[in-house]
């Protein structure tokens, strides 16, 4: 079974942090994206990753950016955590492009 | 950005219902379309990948169907359980990308 965990269920910051948002995938999938989901939204695509230190702004890339070092970990960072930035963020792989979407469990994220 | 409509966007159902949620979608450069169930506190669970027009998946008592034509699709839950009380979301395909719907959040009232 495809594995994807993300370092917390459950974050609450101070506006103005920096904040840092992990995901991990077991199954050596090539493509990782970063969505968050808000009511009557739906998921929004921030930012993914096709390969090791590639990364391709999504449709809400502002106020964030990403880190790929390793194949297996895709990191999204919160430069300076602001309140519009409260929601929560899916972390998803694929193993190739036109591959079904397997996700993580979500990390719910306040910023007071 | 694509548009991906989902409706209702709630539904509160008795248990044993039967119930149905509508996916809406482009109808041009489509390349598949899928749904999840999103229970809370867990990650989305694929339920069903749909690629041919009039294409018809069932998976127990959830069913869907798919009309690439008018860029629909509808999830059908016949004899709803309170298990089945989460959120459902439609993602569109096209090339590479994948759009998602705002969701269905369905509650089952024992």
């Amino acid at each position: 079974d495809v594995k994807v965990t993300q370092s917390s269920r459950y974050l609450v910051k101070r506006t103005g942090e920096k904040v840092f948002l992990e995901c991990v995938q077991d199954m050596d999938h090539e493509n990782m994206f970063w969505y968050r989901q808000d009511p009557g939204l739906g998921l929004r695509l921030i930012y993914f990753s096709y390969d090791v230190k590639m990364k391709e702004k999504g449709d809400i890339p502002e106020g964030y950016s990403v880190s790929r070092e390793k194949k297996e970990r895709f990191s999204l960072i919160l430069e300076s955590a602001s309140t519009n930035q409260t929601s929560m963020y899916l972390c998803a792989s694929t193993p190739g492009t036109t591959s079904e979407p397997y996700f993580g469990p979500g990390t719910r994220l306040t910023v007071t | 950005i694509l548009n991906v409509e989902q409706s209702p966007q709630s539904l509160h159902v008795q248990e044993g219902d039967s119930t149905n949620f509508t996916c809406s979608f482009p109808s041009s450069n489509f390349y598949a379309l899928h749904w999840y169930r999103w229970e809370t506190a867990k990650s989305p669970e694929a339920l069903f990948v749909m690629t041919l027009n009039g294409d018809e998946k069932k998976k127990g008592r959830i069913s869907a169907t798919l009309n690439t034509k008018e860029g629909y699709s509808y999830l059908y839950i016949k004899g709803s359980q309170p298990e089945d009380s989460a959120t459902y979301l439609c993602a569109f395909m096209t090339g590479n990308q994948f759009y998602f719907g705002t969701g269905t959040s369905l509650t089952v009232i024992p």
